[in-house]
């Protein structure tokens, strides 16, 4: 069974960095790219990145673009999304996401991970 | 970049009715056109992929269709677990989502 946790989530400050962390199981992790997808409360879903599975190539929205990194660590399962100059619009749920088989769909989802940011 | 514009925002049906939402992209991207459900306080959930292919295990009262600019997601014989918000995907370049259907009880 494909699963996907994410952690790292929390109350963060304007101005602050967060990490957040997606381990995956159920699948060869370094064969399928991965993406980051958020939701802010009671509104739509919006991709954030995207890393290949080898990690060479990343892709990101202009909205996080210059102030995040993905990454990702295929010997751990894990993969990483960092951000940087947090802003009270970057309070979302964030989700990590599995490509598809046979495709850049997002095949399967983490539970989410509830990031607010707020002094 | 490629805008998704999807309608209605909010569509109210019956159990047993058939419904169709709609998703208009900016530019063609077709065939990688995906379709998600999502419940509150849940992820979302692959439905459709590339266009018209039924994700292994989604029930087949969910259809796909479209082609080009123009994309439908059909839900026949609406079922009292169908009332959710569809979200249409495009993954033609880079990743974009519509705004978001709610299948709401009328």
């Amino acid at each position: 069974e494909v699963q996907l946790v994410e952690s790292g989530g929390g109350l963060v400050q304007p101005g602050g960095s967060l990490r957040l962390s997606c381990v995956g199981s159920g699948f060869n992790f370094n064969d399928y790219e991965m993406f980051w997808v958020r939701q802010a409360p009671g509104k739509g879903l919006e991709w954030l990145s995207h890393i290949t599975g080898s990690g060479r190539t990343t892709n990101y929205a202009d909205s996080v673009k210059g102030r995040s990194t993905v990454s990702r660590d295929n010997g751990k399962r894990s993969l990483y999304l960092q951000v940087n100059s947090l802003r009270a619009e970057d309070t979302a749920v964030y989700y990590c996401a599995r490509g598809g088989y046979s495709g850049s769909y997002f095949a399967y989802w983490g539970q989410g991970a509830l990031v607010s940011v707020s002094s | 970049d490629i805008q998704m514009t999807q309608s209605p925002s909010t569509l109210s049906a019956s159990v047993g009715d058939t419904v169709t939402i709609t998703c208009r992209a900016s530019q063609s991207v077709s065939p990688w056109l995906a379709w998600y459900q999502q419940k509150p306080g849940k992820a979302p959930e692959l439905l459709i992929y590339k266009t018209s292919t039924l994700e292994t295990g989604v029930p087949s009262r969910f259809s796909g269709s479209g082609s080009g600019t123009e994309f439908t997601l059909t839900i026949s014989s609406l079922q009292p677990d169908d009332f959710a918000s569809y979200f249409c995907q495009q993954y033609h370049t880079y990743w974009t989502f519509g705004q978001g259907t709610k299948v709401e009880v009328k």
